[in-house]
């Protein structure tokens, strides 16, 4: 069965500072993998995805992923936090064969002044 | 980039009413759509993928006679959830797969904060 696993529930980083969110997965075959970010009663938004190629991938607010196979890992990224970045993270993947997207449960990132 | 509307946003209801939510893809056709439900300070638990023209399918667990999904058009999917009660109460977000997109992401509503007293 697929699954999303995201072991941290809050990750507290002050700002200026590198930020990393852990998602790792378990699914069969090469899953489509994204990263969302949802803010307080919002719609989620997409940040990022990696579908094929370079296992690092860069997506919007400069936010960056690296997906490693062999931890069958894609952790979120980026090289100095802001206020802003505080938010509600979710790591997701997607079977090649279907349509379901499977999230992991969130991570929530707080960002310090 | 495409959009997702969601309506209403949030509804109190009183316990034993049903209540529609409405999702509509504003500029592009969504072949398939998603709905999830969210609890507080939980992931997205996906209830059922609607498929415009079709009967939904519904995850294992969720009541398909209480939540009634209807994909009616390519830009409009509802939820009505029927005979609401309190454990009702809850986040839900929609989504939409764009019809023959190549990049795979998701588009979602801003959601509906359903409140049933």
């Amino acid at each position: 069965a697929q699954s999303v696993a995201q072991p941290e529930d809050q990750v507290n980083v002050a700002e200026g500072n590198p930020l990393t969110v852990k998602c790792t997965y378990s699914v069969s075959g090469n899953p489509y993998l994204f990263w969302y970010v949802q803010y307080p009663n919002r719609g989620l938004q997409f940040l990022l995805k990696y579908i094929t190629g370079d296992n690092l991938v860069k997506g919007s607010y400069g936010f960056e992923a690296e997906f490693n196979k062999s931890q069958t890992s894609f952790h979120l990224k980026k090289p100095s936090a802001l206020v802003s970045d505080s938010a509600l993270y979710f790591c997701a993947v997607r079977d090649r064969r279907g349509f379901k997207t499977i999230f992991g449960a969130g991570t929530r990132l707080f960002v310090k002044a | 980039g495409a959009v997702v509307s969601q309506h209403p946003s949030r509804v109190i209801c009183k316990s034993g009413t049903s209540v529609k939510i409405e999702c509509r893809s504003l500029d592009f056709q969504a072949t398939t759509m998603f709905w999830y439900r969210q609890f507080p300070k939980q992931s997205l638990m996906l209830m059922a993928t609607s498929n415009e023209g079709s009967k939904a399918t519904y995850e294992q667990g969720v009541e398909k006679d209480k939540f009634l999904i209807n994909h009616a058009s390519l830009t409009l999917s509802t939820l009505t959830v029927t005979s609401a009660h309190p454990e009702d109460s809850s986040f839900y977000i929609c989504s939409a797969r764009e019809q023959a997109a190549t990049n795979e992401k998701l588009f979602f509503g801003s959601g509906t904060q359903l409140s049933v007293l």
